[in-house]
């Protein structure tokens, strides 16, 4: 069974510092996506990485893939508090119709 | 392009009662649409997924008796959970994937959300 897993599950960034978090995931997958939630809304895509060493950079943020790892990281720039909301990794399970499984989220809060 | 939307936005409806959320693709075709819950602070759990013509594949543990899904057509999918009840509460996301788009890599369109309130 595919298992993803993220941490740290929460994260308080003070405003203009780097972090990163992480998404671990169990077994072989083809593809691995990063999407934001804010509160009470859907989800927004943000990165979709396809393949190891897969490098994708977008304003602030940056998520890069080892598939010998099976580990993602997404990279927060200088952080702003725009950028306040959970963000969740989902893996495509290798056989299985594009079937999602997603982690926990990180709950990222950036302050002041 | 690729925008999913879904029908109603929130919902309340009395314990076993009958409610049915849709979930359309408005400017592509999707083959395959899924269903899935949120509850507060958790993950996304998938429910099943749903084949245009096709009976709709569930993931282990969900009831495909009380929820319901059809997959009429390549841009409407809907989920109706029969006889509600008050732990059927949580907020429905659907997603569509785009048939025959290039460069998709199989992507899943996410559509804003049904919050059901069951009372």
């Amino acid at each position: 069974e595919l298992k993803v897993e993220q941490n740290p599950l929460f994260l308080s960034m003070q405003e203009g510092k780097n972090y990163t978090i992480y998404c671990n995931y169990s077994t072989t997958s083809d593809r691995l996506y990063w999407y934001r939630q804010d509160p009470g809304k859907s989800l927004e895509s943000l990165f979709v990485l396809l393949s190891n060493g897969a490098v994708k950079q977008e304003g602030r943020l940056m998520a890069s893939l080892d598939t010998k790892a099976r580990l993602s990281t997404l990279h927060i720039t200088a952080a702003v508090h725009d950028l306040s909301a959970t963000y969740f990794c989902a893996v495509a399970r290798y056989y299985g119709n594009n079937r999602l499984a997603f982690g926990k989220g990180n709950q990222v809060v950036v302050i002041p | 392009g690729a925008v999913v939307s879904q029908h109603p936005s929130w919902v309340i409806c009395k314990s076993g009662t009958s409610v049915k959320i849709e979930c359309r693709s408005l400017d592509f075709q999707a083959t395959t649409m899924f269903w899935y819950r949120q509850f507060p602070k958790q993950s996304l759990m998938l429910m099943a997924t749903s084949n245009e013509g096709s009976k709709a594949t569930y993931e282990q543990g969900v009831e495909k008796d009380k929820f319901l899904i059809n997959h009429a057509s390549l841009t409407l999918s809907t989920l109706t959970v029969t006889s509600a009840h008050p732990e059927d509460s949580s907020f429905y996301i659907c997603s569509a994937r785009h048939k025959g788009l290039a460069g998709s890599y199989n992507e899943q369109f996410f559509g804003p959300g049904t919050r059901l309130t069951v009372l």
